[in-house]
């Protein structure tokens, strides 16, 4: 079991760059979740999907899209890089409970943008 | 919506010494409230989660103890070893499965 994985590790981009981060499971989990993690401010929730095919806005969801086309994955899109977007993202997954759960954390992509 | 607070945001102690993390949090109907502990380069790992219908839970060294009436929980960690030095989150959470969670303690074990 890889558990949750992350691609890439690190990325450099200029303002105005687009990107994809990847975040897949494999522990058949229906929930996923992407944070951004900034010095002094915690994790922060951008975007979540409660299962294939949905998706749902979190605490800081503007400048980024998701897609979740397939149960495993989990895509976040920044379709136009702004430095505030520097940080490092964390994705994580949990299964369906009814109720709040542990959540299983990748280990993370360094984004700068300059 | 939920807002949780939490302190302090660095704490140092002496190896074998207790250190105490403490967070509040603002929504009543929050009933899940787990910790989790961040190594350098690493994503977070829970360590220990507490639910509404218990008051305290212990496991080995960690303990966490809740108080529902004045909304405000804490994470205790006894005999502190090196390897406990690390990032610690307090989060909050409850039936629609996101968490909110708190700013974060950087703790360091001195030798």
């Amino acid at each position: 079991n890889a558990g949750v994985t992350q691609t890439p590790k690190f990325r450099v981009l200029k303002t105005g760059q687009s990107m994809t981060l990847l975040c897949a499971q494999d522990m058949n989990h229906e929930y996923m979740y992407w944070y951004r993690q900034d010095p002094g401010m915690g994790l922060r929730l951008i975007h979540y999907s409660v299962g294939e095919g949905t998706t749902a806005k979190g605490e800081v969801p503007d400048g980024y899209n998701v897609s979740r086309l397939k149960k495993q994955n989990f895509l976040l899109g920044l379709e136009s890089a702004a430095p505030s977007q520097t940080s490092v993202y964390f994705c994580a997954s949990s299964y369906s409970s009814g109720g709040a759960i542990e959540q299983f954390f990748g280990p993370g992509t360094r984004l700068t943008v300059l | 919506g939920e807002n949780v607070e939490q302190h302090p945001s660095t704490l140092s102690v002496q190896e074998g010494d207790s250190a105490v993390i403490k967070c509040t949090y603002s929504d009543s109907a929050s009933n899940y409230f787990p910790w989790y502990k961040q190594e350098l380069g690493k994503g977070p790992q829970l360590i220990i989660d507490i639910r509404s219908n218990v008051g305290e839970k212990k496991d080995q060294r960690i303990a966490v103890t809740l108080n529902k009436t004045a909304k405000h929980f804490s994470l205790h960690i006894t005999e502190t070893q090196p390897e406990d030095s690390a990032v610690y989150f307090c989060a909050a959470g409850f039936g629609n499965e996101k968490l909110t969670f708190g700013t974060g303690t950087r703790l360091t074990i001195i030798p």
